[in-house]
């Protein structure tokens, strides 16, 4: 399985701010995704991040308020926009091979607003 | 669309009991099942996978077979520790069409705690 780690591991932050959350892979990967956990929730996902076009948002995630990056196979960035303390949650990539069934899911972002 | 169904919690378990956690699911097609593991204050790993029917997927104790005449995959464990005390999430992956492929769908987790 792929080693995967995210920076920040955790943030407080302010209402109106923005945050970026960084997902580094140790190595190639087809696919990535970003996926959120409310508190005491489970996961849902935001959107699956592709490597040199456009990420695919889920219905209720628009790219306005959750741009995401991905310029190589190894890297994507999500950042969370305008934030609000309904944002507060935990943030996770996630990471599947072409030809593999399951995902492997970083360490999680908790993040707080205020 | 597809959803998946499992056990509200908590569950509180002495050590060395027998361990279920029910999971039921809809899906179209042919879905791939898991097993995930959230200890305290980490992420999320894979516990166990199945993808077909009558597979079994087993890992560290942990068993759990693909039942498609029942659309099941219930966890169990024959003797609990304390250690295996946290959120389990049962979740599906449907092949899926276009940026979704492969998405996972997941149940809203049991917290299991095991007492010594």
């Amino acid at each position: 399985s792929a080693v995967i780690s995210q920076k920040p591991s955790r943030d407080i932050c302010q209402r109106g701010t923005s945050l970026t959350i960084q997902c580094q892979v140790d190595s190639q990967v087809t696919m990535m995704f970003w996926y959120r956990q409310q508190p005491g929730q489970s996961l849902t996902l935001i959107a699956t991040a592709n490597q040199g076009s456009e990420a695919t948002y889920e219905s209720g995630f628009v790219i306005d308020k959750f741009p995401i990056s991905r310029p190589n196979l190894t890297f994507s960035t999500l950042t969370v926009s305008n934030m609000s303390p309904e944002d507060s949650s935990i943030y996770l990539c996630s990471v599947k091979g072409a030809s593999s069934y399951e995902q492997y899911f970083g360490p999680g972002t908790r993040l707080t607003v205020t | 669309g597809n959803s998946v169904t499992q056990m509200e919690g908590p569950v509180t378990l002495s050590e060395e009991a027998f361990l279920t956690i029910n999971c039921t699911y809809t899906a179209t097609g042919y879905p791939s099942l898991f097993w995930y593991v959230q200890y305290p204050g980490e992420g999320l790993q894979l516990l166990l996978k199945a993808t077909k029917a009558d597979d079994k997927g087993s890992n560290k104790g942990f068993e759990a077979t693909y039942r498609k005449e029942t659309t099941s995959f219930h966890l169990e464990k024959g003797s609990v520790q304390v250690s295996d005390s946290a959120v389990y999430f049962c979740a599906l992956s449907d092949p899926g069409y276009g940026g979704s492929q492969g998405n996972l769908i997941f149940g809203k987790g049991t917290k299991l705690s095991v007492k010594p």
